[in-house]
């Protein structure tokens, strides 16, 4: 079982829906890291967090230290949005990340 | 964007030859990281620094080696490239003062053939 679990693997959806992306883990951790990767290109970080909630535009992230989970959401999602979005969890026992699958996805127009 | 570059871009080489690739940060940042990315796998960690001279293995490491003897600079080596090696080289650097937040070059896509 991995220790970083992405859901969906693949999400697509019509512009203007409220998109929300999954990450569940099972291990001890000090932060959790979201990330964008666009076809062909580089990897940006979008959230680093270690309680509560973010926003930033469109896209708001959550996590729930408790229940070992996190959300990323992007409202009024446009098709620019489509992305691999990334998890990835910085484990409290040597800060190194561990890296979720990825998930897909593609807003149509 | 961190001020992360990578060198090449792209690279297309023989089975068998040594490659370096090339991370340079213009920022300062201490701890700098080598990821590999291939269809089916999330990202995974070659080898990572913590300081000049200061380099670990990460979880992908064997047929791989690094060194750093400036802070700008961390370099990739592949010994002798295979075709289990074709894939996209990520450098990535970390924040520091408490952060563990990462940044990333843009990638260098590696072709062994």
């Amino acid at each position: 079982k991995n220790e970083v679990e992405q859901s969906p693997q693949n999400l697509t959806a019509q512009e203007g829906e409220f998109i929300t992306i999954n990450c569940s883990y099972s291990v001890g951790i000090s932060a959790l890291h979201w990330l964008q990767q666009h076809p062909g290109g580089g990897i940006v970080s979008l959230f680093m967090l270690s309680s509560g909630k973010k926003k930033h535009g469109r896209l708001i992230a959550t996590i729930n230290i408790q229940e070992k989970h996190s959300s990323l959401h992007i409202t009024a999602s446009h098709p620019r949005d489509s992305a691999v979005y990334i998890c990835a969890v910085v484990m409290d026992s040597n800060y190194q990340l561990i890296w979720g699958a990825g998930t897909k996805l593609i807003i149509k127009p | 964007d961190a001020g992360i570059t990578q060198s090449p871009r792209h690279k297309v080489t023989e089975t068998g030859t040594p490659v370096t690739l090339r991370c340079h940060q213009t920022e300062n940042h201490r701890y700098m990281y080598w990821y590999r990315q291939d269809p089916g796998h999330g990202l995974r960690l070659i080898h990572y620094s913590y300081g000049v001279k200061d380099t670990d293995k990460g979880e992908v490491s064997d047929g791989y080696s690094v060194s750093r003897s400036k802070t700008e600079d961390f370099l990739l080596t592949l010994e002798s490239a295979t075709s289990s090696q074709t894939s996209v080289y990520f450098c990535a650097i970390r924040l520091g003062g408490g952060s563990y937040e990462q940044y990333f070059g843009p990638g260098t896509r590696l072709t062994v053939t």
